[in-house]
């Protein structure tokens, strides 16, 4: 199993651009997660799924859409990009229910806005 | 609405030393608390959990009792190695704060530095 993987690992962006983050996770997990990382700051819950076509905002939504059209992509777009969202992003995964707090998580991208 | 909060890094041990990570919460209901732990280059992996009051997580050598009286997980380690140098974050999950969000709650990380 390759678990969850992310794409791009890296990535420079413009003010105003836009871009999409990609997340695949191969252990059939009906939850998945994206979460951003600011330095010396834990983990903020962007958006979240409970299964395909379902998704919820977390604590920090504004600037991101998702979507969740299959069990095994969940994908963050940044729709017009500012400074503010330099961050390291990661997306997580849990079987839901009762282990839903036993996350997965990928390896992260590392996004810069300039 | 709930909050972690673990002693700012670095925190910079010899090998074998005694360790300790301070973590405390602040939560509504009987929130369950996990210690994550990032290595460099890498994302979050779940070190051990402990889902009611007195349970005690165990993994890799690490231990940390859930104490429901000083809302209190402290993470240990009796005798760290090289290889322990990585990022921890204490983290909540709780069904009762309501908002439907069903992430995680975090701390801000401790960076852990073991020396030879």
């Amino acid at each position: 199993n390759a678990g969850v993987t992310q794409t791009p690992k890296f990535r420079i962006l413009k003010i105003g651009q836009s871009m999409t983050l990609q997340c695949t996770q191969d252990m059939n997990h009906n939850y998945m997660y994206w979460y951003r990382q600011d330095p010396g700051m834990g983990l903020k819950l962007i958006y979240y799924s409970v299964g395909a076509g379902i998704t919820d905002k977390g604590e920090v939504p504004n600037g991101y859409n998702v979507s969740r059209s299959t069990t095994e992509d969940f994908p963050l777009r940044l729709e017009l990009a500012a400074p503010s969202q330099t961050s390291v992003y990661f997306c997580a995964s849990s079987h839901g229910g009762r282990d839903s707090y036993e996350q997965y998580f990928g390896p992260g991208t590392r996004l810069t806005v300039t | 609405g709930d909050s972690v909060t673990q002693m700012e890094g670095p925190v910079t041990l010899s090998e074998e030393a005694f360790l300790t990570i301070n973590c405390t919460y602040t939560a509504t209901g009987y929130p369950s608390l996990f210690w994550y732990v990032q290595y460099p280059g890498e994302g979050l992996q779940l070190l051990l959990k402990a889902t009611k009051a007195d349970d005690k997580g165990s993994n890799k050598g690490f231990e940390a009792t859930y104490r429901k009286e000083t809302t209190s997980f402290h993470l240990e380690k009796g005798s760290v190695q090289v290889s322990d140098s990585a990022v921890y974050f204490c983290a909540l999950g709780n069904m009762y704060s309501g908002g439907g969000a069903d992430g995680l709650t975090f701390g801000k990380g401790t960076h852990l530095i073991i020396q030879p």
